[in-house]
């Protein structure tokens, strides 16, 4: 059974505070890793597709690196938001199937 | 891009009973695919379901209990069947991007918050 793990699980921060979450998934069976933000009664949506070691992707305010020979990616958050509030989830995609296996996330609460 | 309605968005049930979850894709896509996030753990994926053959389910996960219709290439349900405690969860329908390129995302209804008493 492959298992992604995400840590923390919950993180709490002041607004313009940096942070940063850490993905780890078993390197042997990699093909894609996702990130994904996740607010209460929204879609999931998408923040970056990464597939080849060394990438680093970056939107706005966020940016993510990977390593796929030791398995793992980190998502940055520089100068947090009450915005960027949300639950932060990575998934790998070991195989061309589409079949995610997602971690249990990260849970960001930015006060003002 | 993809948009995807899903249905309803919450309800509470009574155990013993069943649900169905509707899912509406904007386009028509292959393969769609039923997730669900039980309280403290991660999304995990029940079914596959592709137009014209039977859902693919994966280990833990059986027919009888999620039956998964897919009666076109733009829609999909999901029915949760004699509903215990243990069935309340998030559901989310899902389509990939895989037909589009290893780089394209996932995309995902709003999710059906289901919570049996």
């Amino acid at each position: 059974i492959l298992n992604v793990e995400q840590s923390p699980q919950s993180l709490h921060v002041q607004e313009g505070d940096s942070t940063n979450f850490t993905c780890s998934f078993p390197s042997s069976n990699f093909y894609a890793l996702h990130w994904y933000r996740w607010e209460t009664a929204k879609s999931p949506e998408a923040l970056f597709v990464m597939t080849l070691n060394g990438d680093e992707k970056k939107k706005g305010r966020i940016s993510a690196t990977l390593n796929t020979k030791e398995g793992y990616s980190y998502l940055y958050i520089k100068g947090s938001q009450p915005e960027d509030s949300a639950t932060y989830l990575c998934a790998l995609l070991p195989g061309n199937t589409g079949k995610l296996i997602f971690g249990q996330g990260t849970t960001l609460q930015v006060k003002p | 891009s993809a948009v995807i309605s899903q249905k309803p968005s919450r309800d509470i049930c009574q155990r013993g009973t069943s649900l169905t979850i509707q899912c509406q894709v904007d386009s028509q896509v292959t393969m769609m695919f039923w997730y669900r996030q039980q309280p403290g753990q991660s999304l995990t994926l029940i079914a596959t379901a592709n137009q014209g053959s039977e859902a693919t389910y994966e280990s833990g996960f059986v027919i009888d209990k999620f039956p998964i219709s897919r009666p076109n290439l733009t829609f999909s349900t999901l029915t949760v069947s004699n509903m215990s405690p243990e069935d309340s969860s998030i559901y989310l329908c899902s389509i990939d991007g895989q037909g589009a390129g290893v780089n394209t995302e996932a995309f995902f209804g709003q999710g059906t918050r289901l919570t049996v008493v």
